[in-house]
């Protein structure tokens, strides 16, 4: 059973177009999260998201949006891809945020903009 | 500012004790010192973590120092697929959403 899952695993598309990395959690978990991992694999929080709050990390562009219809889904929407998003994605959850809470991550979405 | 200093790399022989050391001299009183490790091509994989005391589950053990600067990750028998980049990350306080990575240590097992 996979406990934190995305979809796609692959995405390939042209700049300007708009897509969607969906992700969903069997785990019961109050809060999720998105990260982005560039070419020089440093990962970095995008999103953080729970049923109280979405806390957005002050340098991911406007272009990028996180949308919940439900506790055990954060799906990433982007608008007008650029060249510069190419990366993988990962999915994350956790109970709520705090000092006793690991994070359980997805195996990411590979995203190449062409 | 780094919140974390770990050595870039390290290598261990297989079936021998893996110890990778990480700094953390700013952690504040209420941050856990997690661990983290990420296998190519896969999501970071949770592996322990701990406040004070000296913490062991089936993966590794953690050892902290009292003054909890800084702390080790021991994977008691390093197997090939123990190869990754490990990551320590303090965390935690109530609503800390921000779980930081770092370089983190890129551990090869060596058989």
């Amino acid at each position: 059973d996979t406990a934190v899952s995305q979809t796609p695993k692959y995405l390939v598309t042209q700049m300007g177009n708009d897509k969607s990395i969906k992700c969903e959690q069997n785990l019961g978990h109050d809060t999720m999260y998105w990260y982005k991992q560039d070419s020089k694999k440093f990962l970095k929080i995008m999103f953080s998201y729970n049923n109280k709050e979405l806390i957005i990390n002050e340098t991911v562009p406007n272009r990028f949006s996180p949308k919940s219809p439900d506790k055990a889904h954060l799906n990433l929407h982007i608008n007008s891809l650029e060249l510069g998003d190419s990366a993988v994605y990962f999915c994350a959850s956790s109970q709520e945020g705090g000092y006793n809470s690991p994070l359980h991550f997805g195996n990411g979405t590979r995203l190449t903009v062409t | 500012d780094a919140k974390t200093t770990q050595p870039p790399s390290m290598d261990c022989a297989e079936g021998r004790a893996a110890n990778l050391p990480c700094n953390h001299s700013t952690i504040s009183g209420n941050e856990y010192v997690y661990w983290y490790r990420q296998i190519h091509s896969q999501g970071p994989q949770y592996i322990i973590h701990g406040l004070k005391n000296n913490e062991t589950n089936e993966m590794a053990s953690l050892i902290i120092t009292e003054d909890r600067k800084s702390s080790t990750l021991i994977l008691p028998h390093a197997t090939l697929r123990d190869t990754a980049v490990y990551y320590c990350i303090p965390y935690g306080g109530a609503g800390s959403y921000q779980l930081t990575f770092g370089k983190g240590t890129k551990l090869s097992v060596i058989p």
